[in-house]
């Protein structure tokens, strides 16, 4: 029920094209929705978050697109890089707060150049 | 504005012993979490602490405690050590459990 399952869990793209990694959930009281970059060695760093009331947030090249009634979200990365390679993780928080982040398994984001 | 320090950045540790890793929280952050990643994982809830109190927990035995200060930063305490510890753990502060912000995490290894 607190599962967030992503996919793919590996990813090669060429430079400037859109990359996109899709999570979907289970349990309807996921109220906070964020997506999160993490380079090796380092703590994951917060790009772009989403509420279940709203189907878009765009934020610079990064664009999250919610589907409510199918219990999916997937993030966008247009223009890609090869300093975007990293690792992507999907996030859900059940409302209230109090039982954190609920993560993904990851998506590994490689960017040719 | 300061981000979330984490301190030490690694650690080796003897199956057995007690670790006790330290986080400071962003400027104006009330509620801190910690995370367990494992090599190739996604984070795993440890637990949350909101005014100094334990508000949340995820699925780790009572070996792993904390505690929040007045200034809210924060500790967590691992006691009798297994090799299966051996992870990166994450510090996290929010305020009202929105905008997470990690540190960079204390890289522990249990030998």
């Amino acid at each position: 029920q607190q599962q967030v399952k992503q996919s793919p869990q590996s990813l090669i793209v060429q430079k400037g094209g859109i990359p996109i990694i899709n999570c979907a959930y289970e349990n309807t009281a996921f109220d906070y929705f964020p997506w999160y970059q993490q380079f090796p060695g380092k703590g994951p760093a917060l790009l772009i978050a989403i509420r279940p009331d709203v189907s878009e947030k765009k934020e610079g090249r990064f664009t999250i697109s919610f589907n409510k009634s199918a219990k999916q979200f997937s993030l966008h990365i247009m223009d890609s890089q090869p300093g975007d390679s990293a690792t992507y993780f999907c996030a859900a928080r059940l409302w209230g707060g109090a039982d954190g982040l609920t993560f993904g398994k990851g998506t590994h984001l490689i960017i040719q150049p | 504005e300061t981000g979330v320090t984490q301190s030490p950045t690694h650690l080796i540790k003897t199956r057995g012993q007690q670790v006790t890793l330290r986080c400071s929280s962003q400027s104006g952050h009330n509620t801190v979490s910690w995370y367990q990643q494992a090599l190739g994982q996604g984070p795993q809830f440890i637990f949350q602490y909101y005014r100094e109190e334990e508000n949340g927990r995820g699925n780790f035995p009572p070996r792993f405690s904390g505690l929040q200060f007045p200034n809210y930063s924060s500790e967590l305490n691992v006691n009798a050590l297994e090799l299966d510890d051996s992870a990166l753990y994450l510090c996290a502060s929010s305020l009202a459990g929105i905008g997470y912000t990690f540190g960079s995490g204390t890289r522990l290894t249990v030998v």
